[in-house]
């Protein structure tokens, strides 16, 4: 039962333009969102992360997007770079010492 | 640089062979935690440390155990592998159980003959 939900696998987008990871889930208690990325033959980085209290956090490039109604969260990258190009988790937690709970993950390219 | 280092990179079992996982930080975290990532498949905690408190996922099964001698190692046993239990093994750390964000290693790619 994925609670944590990534529909697409892969996602190609060039070089310069928006890149739009998308996230589902179904669980309402969730109040804490990440995303991280893995680069291949490394463990996942955190990138970042968004509270339910708020429906927009930015960090350079990357913004996510919190819509709790929808229960989706999107994470946008502008201007995409090549070396953007890597697996993105997203996660979710909720409060109460709760360990995270990931989807399975959205390779995205970025195409000079 | 402080991190959490995973070894080894590779791991090759044979099918009932007892096999240990290792991790260790130098981020003085009190939590760490044992990731399985099948391929294609969201990372899935096995268990993690709060300290010295062990927190088993209700899902884990018995053949996997764990030990944490002290703050910087934490071991990932597993007594009797599986065809089912190849998978890349994660370890992660975090200051305290809560809202905060999750230190990976680089990963244990286990495979099982």
């Amino acid at each position: 039962d994925q609670q944590v939900k990534q529909n697409s696998p892969s996602l190609s987008v060039q070089e310069g333009r928006i890149s739009i990871l998308n996230c589902d889930y179904t669980n309402s208690m969730f109040d804490y969102f990440l995303w991280y990325k893995k680069y291949p033959a490394e463990g996942p980085t955190f990138l970042i992360s968004i509270s339910s209290i708020k429906d927009k956090n930015e960090d350079g490039r990357f913004t996510v997007f919190l819509n709790k109604s929808a229960k989706h969260l999107s994470l946008h990258i502008v201007p995409s770079q090549p070396g953007d190009s890597a697996v993105y988790f997203c996660a979710a937690r909720h409060s109460g010492n709760t360990p995270l709970v990931f989807g399975k993950g959205t390779r995205l390219s970025v195409i000079a | 640089d402080a991190m959490v280092i995973q070894n080894p990179r590779y791991q090759v079992t044979q099918f009932g062979k007892p096999v240990t996982l290792s991790c260790s930080q130098t981020l003085n975290h009190n939590v760490m935690y044992w990731y399985q990532q099948k391929s294609s498949q969201a990372p899935k905690l096995l268990f993690h440390y709060y300290d010295k408190d062990f927190n088993n996922e209700a899902d884990t099964p018995d053949n996997f155990q764990s030990r944490r001698p002290n703050t910087s190692f934490c071991f990932l046993d597993i007594r009797s592998p599986g065809l089912g239990d190849a998978a890349m093994y994660l370890c992660a750390t975090s200051p305290h159980r809560g809202l905060e964000k999750l230190f990976f290693g680089s990963g244990t790619q286990l495979s099982v003959l």
